[in-house]
């Protein structure tokens, strides 16, 4: 079975401050694919990005940037120099196998302060 | 592009009502999902389909049914509505197959059963 785990539940930092997200996830199989969204104050779900298992090359993408390691099961994410904007609701999601189902964790909620 | 849109956008019932919550999207997916948020919980799928006039159960599909008549919508329905299955339930949609794709996902309904 497939599961992920967001340790975090809430993590409350300072503007400007880095912060890392952690993502621990379990699965059998060999090709999968690992995500993050963002949900806002709105309730909206909003894509931040997809990664497959066969790629571990790190990810950036302006402030935002991913470390995938497959030894270790993890796909952590990190904001850095956090703004009030980023005050939301982020999910770590699995998927593989039949219907490309998502698996979610259970969210970190992040409150940046000004 | 109105991507995946949801009707009702908020409902309250009264234990044992039944209610049918519409998806429809526009972006000719071949995969759509039901999924309901609770607090602490992430997201839960609760059926899914891979395709038109097919239908599949998710994690949580106890309480629902749904029906995929036509490729743009995707139903979900409730019997016989429970205080338990008061949560806020998201549709989603995917290209399929094997692209594993991001969900694109709907504003939400919000159900509160009383």
């Amino acid at each position: 079975a497939q599961k992920v785990t967001q340790a975090q539940t809430e993590i409350s930092v300072v503007e400007k401050e880095d912060v890392t997200l952690d993502c621990v996830y379990e699965t059998r199989d060999t090709t999968y694919y690992l995500f993050w969204y963002k949900q806002p104050p709105s309730g909206e779900l909003v894509f931040l990005i997809r990664r497959n298992s066969f790629d571990e090359q790190n990810e950036i993408s302006g402030r935002y940037s991913w470390n995938f390691q497959k030894s270790t099961s993890s796909f952590n994410f990190t904001i850095t120099a956090s703004q009030v904007v980023d005050s939301a609701v982020y999910f770590c999601a699995l998927s593989g196998g039949y219907g490309n189902k998502l698996v979610f964790g259970a969210g970190t909620i992040l409150r940046v302060k000004s | 592009n109105a991507g995946v849109t949801q009707t009702p956008k908020f409902r309250v019932l009264k234990t044992g009502q039944s209610m049918t919550l519409l998806c429809a999207q526009d972006m000719n997916h071949e995969y759509m999902y039901w999924y309901r948020q609770d607090p602490g919980m992430g997201l839960r799928l609760i059926h899914y389909s891979v395709g038109e006039g097919t239908t599949a159960k998710g994690e949580v599909p106890d309480g629902y049914n749904v029906s995929r008549l036509k490729k743009q919508n995707f139903l979900l329905g409730l019997e016989s509505a429970a205080p338990s299955q008061t949560s806020v339930y998201f549709c989603a949609s995917t290209r399929g197959g094997r692209y594993y794709n991001e969900q694109f996902f709907g504003p939400g309904t919000r159900l509160t059963v009383l």
